[in-house]
């Protein structure tokens, strides 16, 4: 089973900052938050990923809280393009196996 | 970035036939790779994880002998699906660590399986 919770579904207008919750209370002290997005028929992107620190790279910030049982994912600017749906998940490093929960659908708005 | 190729991306077969489905990883190494199947609407569900030079692990309710998993080498593992029925056509995703670099988990294309 999927170790983390995200909404179903979002909305937020074009050129806005977009905010996506997630919730992993059962998270583990060796396990990493990855954040993924799959726009329709295509194989999921990687966004960005954090062990306890924030990150930040060119598409988003990953903000995790200080417990580690949730994070939110920012897009600064959200775009048209932006729209996907966008997954939450729990992992060990290396070679561990993927488990995918529903994810957020994001609508970003003209 | 690291990249993850699917071949082919679309298949349409009869019903009955064996389809072979591709997933190499371009300019890493994987030991690992995972296989996924999609529906419309629905997230990604994991059915095996593949080993370069042993056995594919399964999920439960994933049937072996239908879907045979072979991972000859570090840049390859190949999804057959076999005697294939209207109801496997899905979206078939693979997915290889990158564990030299990151340890980040880089998907394929998707390739989408049509049963008639």
């Amino acid at each position: 089973d999927a170790k983390t919770t995200q909404p179903p579904s979002m909305d937020c207008a074009e050129g806005r900052a977009a905010n996506l919750p997630c919730n992993h209370s059962t998270i583990s002290g060796n396990e990493y938050v990855y954040w993924y997005r799959q726009i329709h028929s295509q194989g999921p992107q990687y966004i960005i990923h954090g062990l306890k620190n924030n990150e930040t790279n060119e598409m988003a910030s990953l903000i995790i809280t200080e417990d580690r049982k949730s994070s939110t994912l920012i897009l600064p600017h959200a775009t048209l393009r932006d729209t996907a749906v966008y997954y939450c998940i729990v992992r060990g490093g290396g070679g561990f196996k993927t488990i995918f929960g529903a994810g957020t659908r994001l609508f970003v708005k003209a | 970035g690291a990249v993850v190729s699917q071949h082919p991306s679309r298949v349409i077969c009869k019903s009955g036939t064996s389809v072979k489905i591709e997933c190499r990883s371009l300019d890493f190494q994987a030991t690992t790779m995972f296989w996924y199947r999609q529906f419309p609407k629905q997230s990604l569900m994991l059915m095996a994880t593949s080993n370069e030079g042993s056995k594919a692990t399964y999920e439960q309710g994933v049937e072996k002998d239908k879907f045979l998993i072979n991972h000859a080498s570090l840049t390859l593992s190949t999804l057959t699906v076999t005697s294939a029925h209207p109801e496997d056509s899905s979206f078939y995703i693979c997915s290889a660590n990158d564990q030299a670099a990151t340890g980040e988990l880089f998907f394929g294309e998707g390739s989408r399986l049509t049963v008639l």
